[in-house]
């Protein structure tokens, strides 16, 4: 099994859609979690740090469940502008960033 | 943006031959990483560092040697570049180390291996 594992997707919404991403993580003593947003050829970017108790930021929200271990990314009232691949990274207790290899979404008009 | 530039930005080199990419960083963080991406293995860690002089190994460190004489410089080697080593080479920084805070990354370095 592998420490991180995202669904590849693609994920195909039309605009204005609401899309859920989660990431399954295999060590339970992670502490650190975060959601990249990647671009065609560009470099990943933090989209959002995720925290026990979950946050928000506009149309994204994100959220841990430790009990399942997995994290969730939400995003509602899709843009064109949000097709982008979607990468987790988790901190396991000690060790370096483990990347989840992404999801794919294209958002339609 | 986080001010971190590599370079070159593309490379196209020759099986057998030396290859040395920079990453230079002007937010002074302390902790520096070298990552390639392929299709179907994400993002994986091939050394990092955590002050001048001083680096580990990641995940995928044979055939890669890194050195840090600065703090916004961190260079990657490749003694006798391979073709399993075409990939895109990405740099990123934290201010935290173990994973501990979110890291930058910076644009990135095409590098073909013919």
């Amino acid at each position: 099994r592998k420490e991180v594992e995202q669904d590849p997707g693609p994920f195909n919404v039309p605009e204005g859609a609401t899309v859920a991403f989660n990431c399954t993580y295999s060590n339970s003593a992670s502490q650190s979690f975060f959601w990249y947003r990647q671009d065609c050829r560009k470099e990943p970017k933090l989209l959002m740090s995720v925290y026990s108790s979950g946050n928000e930021d506009g149309r994204f929200t994100a959220q841990l469940n430790r009990a399942s271990q997995y994290i969730s990314l939400l995003i509602r009232d899709s843009k064109l502008s949000d097709s982008a691949t979607y990468l987790c990274a988790v901190n396991p207790r000690g060790g370096k960033l483990i990347f989840g290899q992404g999801t794919e979404l294209s958002v339609k008009p | 943006d986080a001010g971190i530039t590599q370079s070159p930005r593309h490379k196209v080199t020759e099986t057998g031959t030396p290859v040395t990419l920079r990453c230079h960083q002007t937010e002074n963080h302390r902790y520096m990483y070298w990552y390639r991406q392929d299709p179907g293995h994400g993002l994986r860690l091939i050394h990092y560092s955590y002050g001048v002089k001083d680096t580990d190994k990641g995940e995928v460190s044979d055939g890669y040697s890194v050195s840090r004489s600065k703090t916004e410089d961190f260079l990657l080697t490749l003694e006798s570049a391979t073709s399993s080593q075409t990939s895109v080479y990405f740099c990123a920084i934290s201010d935290l180390g173990q994973g501990a805070s979110e890291q930058y990354f910076g644009p990135g370095t095409r590098l073909t291996v013919t």
